[in-house]
């Protein structure tokens, strides 16, 4: 059973400029959730998809979006970024019920 | 709203003690409740879980059990050992909410020496 995982590993980019996070679901999970690591902090829900559509979002603004795909794997999106976006953006996926596997994450730094 | 709170780190313990993570929940309906452990570098684990009052969780010689009349989950372990060295983040889940939308503590880091 092959887990949860995400690329890139690490990202570096500019202010202003828009990054994609691409992550594939753990094999038979239909639901991802998107989360926001600072550092030293805990993880901060950012939203979460279901058969393609949005379902449930945090307090994040509309800069940051996303997409699932017909194989449950999901992108997220920043535009325009800030140096505030700079953290450990981790995926989690799961299926029909409360329990979510999470990936090793992608490292952002915007500078 | 739902929240998380976690005893602050770091903890740092000499390998074969006792550790206890305390956490406490604010939440409607009835939680879920979790623990996930982050190694350096590395996503969360998850490392127990506990679904409903009363429920004890247990993993890898970790415990905790789910206290409804103290909104408590507090993460145990008999005899700690170096590679326990990580941080640990207590997280709900509730079944009012969107139930992908995990609300965790701000983390315990917890060093364990020789």
């Amino acid at each position: 059973e092959t887990g949860v995982t995400q690329s890139p590993t690490h990202l570096i980019k500019t202010r202003g400029q828009q990054v994609t996070l691409r992550c594939s679901s753990q094999s038979g999970h239909n639901t991802v959730s998107w989360y926001q690591q600072a550092l030293g902090q805990g993880p901060q829900f950012i939203f979460q998809y279901y058969r393609e559509e949005e379902n449930g979002r945090g307090n994040f603004p509309p800069r940051f979006s996303g997409l699932q795909f017909p194989n449950y794997s999901s992108e997220l999106n920043v535009n325009a970024l800030e140096l505030d976006d700079s953290a450990l953006y981790l995926c989690a996926s799961s299926s029909g019920g409360h329990t979510q596997y999470f990936g090793p994450g992608t490292r952002l730094t915007v500078l | 709203g739902n929240s998380v709170t976690q005893m602050e780190g770091p903890v740092t313990l000499s390998e074969e003690a006792f550790l206890t993570i305390n956490c406490t929940y604010t939440a409607t309906g009835y939680p879920s409740l979790f623990w996930y452990v982050q190694y350096p570098g590395e996503g969360l684990q998850l490392l127990l879980k506990a679904t409903k009052a009363d429920d004890k969780g247990s993993n890898k010689g970790f415990e905790a059990t789910y206290r409804k009349e103290t909104t408590s989950f507090h993460l145990e372990k008999g005899s700690v050992q170096v590679s326990d060295s990580a941080v640990y983040f207590c997280a709900l889940s509730s079944t009012t909410d969107s139930w992908g939308k995990f609300q965790f503590g701000a983390g315990t880091q917890v060093v364990v020496t020789p």
